[in-house]
C-alpha cells in the first residue's frame, strides 16, 4: 500500500536559517497532501492542505513545493524562529476516502 | 473554528482495567478517527468511523474497540488494558476525501 517516508526525523538550526523538511510517497494517485504542526504537548494543528495540482503553496514564512515526478513534498521554512520549535508532519490522502497516510514527523529546534 | 474535546485528559489505569476514552466534535462531521502517537511511530489508526453506527478497524485496532453511538460522539475502549497501551491517543474528525482533520487535545494514558 501507499506509504509516506519523511526525512530528516530530527532537525535542529540556528534562530534565522531555512529548515527543510522532505516527504516522499509512493501512490501517483495522490490527491491531496498536509502539512501538521505539533507544539510540544499540544495537539496537531493544520499548517497547510496541498493540491496535486498545484506546486507552490506559500503560507506565512513557509513554502511548500510538490514535485510530483519524483512524487516528494516539502516544508520549507524561512528565516526560522524560535516559535517554529515543534513537531512537522506530511499526511498523504489517497483515493476517496479520507484516511491519511502519516510520515512519521520531523522533530525541528530553532536555537536563537 | 472545529472544536474536538477529548476526555479524559489524563487517565492512569491498572493492567487488565477497563478504559474508556471519549471524543466530542461539533463540527457535524461524518468521519471521525482513533489515533495513538508514541515515539518513533508518529501516528498510527486503530479505529475510525463513517457516521453514527459504524465503526471500522484501522491499522492497528488489536485491544481496542469503538463505538459510535451518535454523530458527535466516538469512544475508544480498551476492555483490558495492558502497559503495551501507555500512548496518547489523539480524536480527530472530518468531512471526507480531502477534508482537513481536526484533532483534539489528546488523551494521555498510563497503564500500570
Amino acid at each position: 500500500g501507499e506509504q509516506v517516508e519523511q526525512r530528516p526525523p530530527h532537525l535542529s538550526v540556528r534562530e534565522g536559517d531555512s529548515a527543510v523538511i522532505t516527504c516522499t510517497y509512493t501512490d501517483p494517485n495522490s490527491y491531496y497532501f498536509f502539512w501538521y504542526k505539533q507544539e510540544p504537548g499540544a495537539s496537531l494543528q493544520l499548517l497547510m492542505k496541498v493540491f496535486s495540482s498545484t506546486e507552490i503553496n506559500e503560507g506565512q514564512g513557509f513554502t511548500v513545493l510538490l514535485n510530483k515526478k519524483d512524487k516528494r513534498l516539502s516544508l520549507n521554512l524561512t528565516a526560522a524562529h524560535p516559535g517554529d520549535s515543534a513537531a512537522y508532519f506530511c499526511a498523504d490522502n489517497v483515493g476517496d476516502n479520507s484516511k491519511l497516510i502519516w510520515g512519521l514527523g520531523t522533530s525541528l529546534v530553532v536555537n536563537p | 473554528e472545529a472544536a474536538v474535546t477529548q476526555s479524559p485528559r489524563n487517565k492512569v489505569a491498572v493492567t487488565g482495567g477497563k478504559v474508556t476514552l471519549s471524543c466530542n466534535q461539533t463540527n457535524n462531521h461524518n468521519n471521525m478517527y482513533w489515533y495513538r502517537q508514541d515515539t518513533g511511530h508518529g501516528l498510527r489508526l486503530i479505529h475510525y468511523s463513517y457516521g453514527a453506527g459504524s465503526t471500522e478497524k484501522g491499522d492497528i485496532p488489536d485491544g481496542y474497540k469503538a463505538s459510535r453511538p451518535s454523530q458527535e460522539n466516538f469512544s475508544l475502549i480498551l476492555e483490558l488494558a495492558t502497559p503495551s497501551q501507555t500512548s496518547v491517543y489523539f480524536c480527530a474528525s472530518g468531512q471526507g476525501s480531502g477534508n482537513t482533520l481536526y484533532f483534539g487535545e489528546g488523551s494521555r494514558l498510563i497503564v500500570v
